[in-house]
């Protein structure tokens, strides 16, 4: 059973430029959560997904961002016009249902570089 | 203003136990807390969850007081591979989720 996979595993963008980062939930996982890691700090919630529902956004950035969890294909996060800012290690998990704070599967992440 | 805090870092020599307490004042009633352990350029790894009083595993054990205000992720006999950064993840009551800071744990030969 394959692990969460997210790509690109890295990504260059200039600023104003429009990002698309990917993540494959494991088989049978039907929620996807995504989570953004500044350089030397900590993990910040920013989007939970459901197929085709996003259930809470409250972490993501009012403007720029949006993410999306289609029937079939995998979870995007959507970033338009990138800053400097937006650099980050962006890191998707999922789990196989919505128990509380379920144990989550992380992928590797995407490590978005704005020039 | 209720925070998930956890200790910056902490040190710690190879064969000895090593305890992290994160304190989640405003946690979720009903939920879990779990711990994930991340190595550089990786994503988190699980390591154990709970709901109260001790869960043991393979690699670590968890303890959660009565009130579930703080728990305390305990390693027994680390080893130089238990080098990573350690984080605590809660539901708080308004039903966010919220990883502490992470703890930056340092084990020397």
């Amino acid at each position: 059973n394959a692990g969460v996979m997210q790509n690109p595993r890295h990504l260059v963008r200039r600023r104003g430029q429009e990002a698309r980062l990917r993540c494959s939930p494991m088989k049978g996982h039907s929620h996807v959560y995504w989570y953004r890691q500044l350089p030397e700090e900590g993990l910040k919630f920013m989007v939970y997904l459901q197929k085709e529902n996003i259930i809470d956004e409250s972490g993501m950035p009012k403007e720029r961002f949006s993410a999306e969890f289609p029937k079939e294909g995998p979870s995007i996060l959507r970033i338009q016009q990138v800053v400097r800012g937006d650099s980050a290690a962006y890191f998707c998990a999922s789990s196989p249902s919505v128990r509380g704070v379920d144990e989550q599967y992380f992928g590797p992440g995407t490590r978005l570089t704005v020039t | 203003l209720a925070k998930t805090t956890q200790p910056i870092s902490m040190d710690s020599y190879e064969g000895q136990e090593v305890n992290i307490t994160c304190s989640h004042n405003n946690i979720a009633t009903n939920d879990y807390i779990t711990w994930y352990q991340q190595f550089p350029s990786q994503g988190p790894r699980f390591i154990i969850q709970g709901y109260k009083t001790k869960v043991t595993n393979e690699v670590a054990s968890l303890f959660i007081p009565a009130d579930r205000k703080s728990s305390t992720l305990s390693l027994p006999r680390v080893s130089l591979s238990d080098t990573a950064v350690y984080y605590c993840l809660v539901r708080t009551a308004g039903n966010k989720l919220t990883f502490g800071g992470g703890t930056r744990v340092l084990v020397k030969p």
